[in-house]
C-alpha cells in the first residue's frame, strides 16, 4: 500500500506570493494534520480534519488554511507569503479519531517551501 | 496543554556505545507518548509508542523507551548503536481523544565511528 504522499516536494516563491500544497493519506485513513517544520526545530501543529471538517488548529494566521476532500485528500493554503514561511510542510493521516485510534501519525516526506 | 521538552539538543556518541535520549512532558490530562525518527530530508517515522500497559516499550531498530509517570519522563534507549541511527529523534505527546499532537524539539544523535 501506498504511504502518505505530498506534492511538490519542493518549491521556491517569492513574499507576497500565494501556495498550496497537496496530500493524499493512507487508503483506509479519513484523518489529515499538516505541521510545519522550521529548519533545527520539532514540527508544529497546523491543522487537523477529520471527515473534511477541521478538528483543530494551532496557533498559525488566517493566512493559513486548509480543507479536505470527499477522498480524504487534503491541501495546505497559505497567502502571502513571508520569509518566515519557510520551512518544511509535512503531512500525516491517521486512523479514526473516534474509535480508539492511539494518534499515531504516519507521515509524508514533506514540501519543502523556501520563501525568497 | 501539553508540553514536551527534550533535554539534550545534541548527543554525539560513539558506535556500539549505549544511548539514552530525554524527554520530559507536562500534561493535565491522559496522554499517549511517542518517538519519532526523522533521516535527512524526510518526513518522522515511528520509532515506538507508549497507550497504556507495561511501562517499557519496545520499538524498531532495538529502541526502547521507560514511561515514568511519577517523574513524567519517557526516556529513549538502545544498548549499542550503529552509524546508521545517526539522525533526528523526536519525543512527542498526544491528548487522548484530542486532535493534535506536540512535539519536542529534537535532538540530534551523532554516532561516531
Amino acid at each position: 500500500d501506498a504511504g502518505v504522499t505530498q506534492s511538490p516536494t519542493h518549491l521556491i516563491k517569492t513574499r507576497g506570493q500565494h501556495v498550496t500544497l497537496r496530500c493524499s493519506p493512507i487508503s483506509g485513513h479519513k484523518s489529515v494534520s499538516w505541521y510545519q517544520q522550521v529548519l533545527g526545530q520539532g514540527p508544529q501543529f497546523i491543522f487537523q480534519y477529520y471527515e473534511k471538517e477541521e478538528r483543530g488548529r494551532g496557533n498559525f494566521p488566517d493566512r493559513f488554511s486548509a480543507r479536505q476532500f470527499p477522498n480524504y485528500s487534503s491541501e495546505l493554503n497559505v497567502n502571502a507569503l513571508l520569509l518566515g514561511d519557510s520551512a518544511l510542510y509535512l503531512c500525516a493521516s491517521s486512523g479514526f479519531r473516534d474509535r480508539g485510534d492511539t494518534g499515531e501519525l504516519f507521515f509524508g516526506e514533506g514540501s519543502r517551501l523556501t520563501v525568497l | 496543554a501539553q508540553s514536551v521538552t527534550q533535554l539534550d539538543s545534541q548527543v554525539p556518541v560513539f558506535e556500539e556505545a549505549p544511548v539514552e535520549l530525554r524527554c520530559n512532558y507536562s500534561s493535565s490530562v491522559s496522554v499517549y507518548l511517542f518517538w519519532y525518527v526523522q533521516y535527512p530530508n524526510q518526513g518522522l517515522q515511528l520509532l515506538l509508542k507508549y497507550l497504556s500497559g507495561s511501562t517499557l516499550v519496545k520499538g524498531i531498530n532495538g529502541f526502547e523507551a521507560e514511561f515514568n509517570k511519577s517523574q513524567t519522563s519517557f526516556h529513549l534507549r538502545k544498548p549499542s548503536v550503529h552509524i546508521s541511527d545517526t539522525a533526528e529523534y523526536f519525543c512527542a505527546v498526544s491528548e487522548v481523544g484530542g486532535f493534535k499532537t506536540i512535539f519536542g524539539a529534537g535532538t540530534r544523535l551523532f554516532v561516531k565511528a
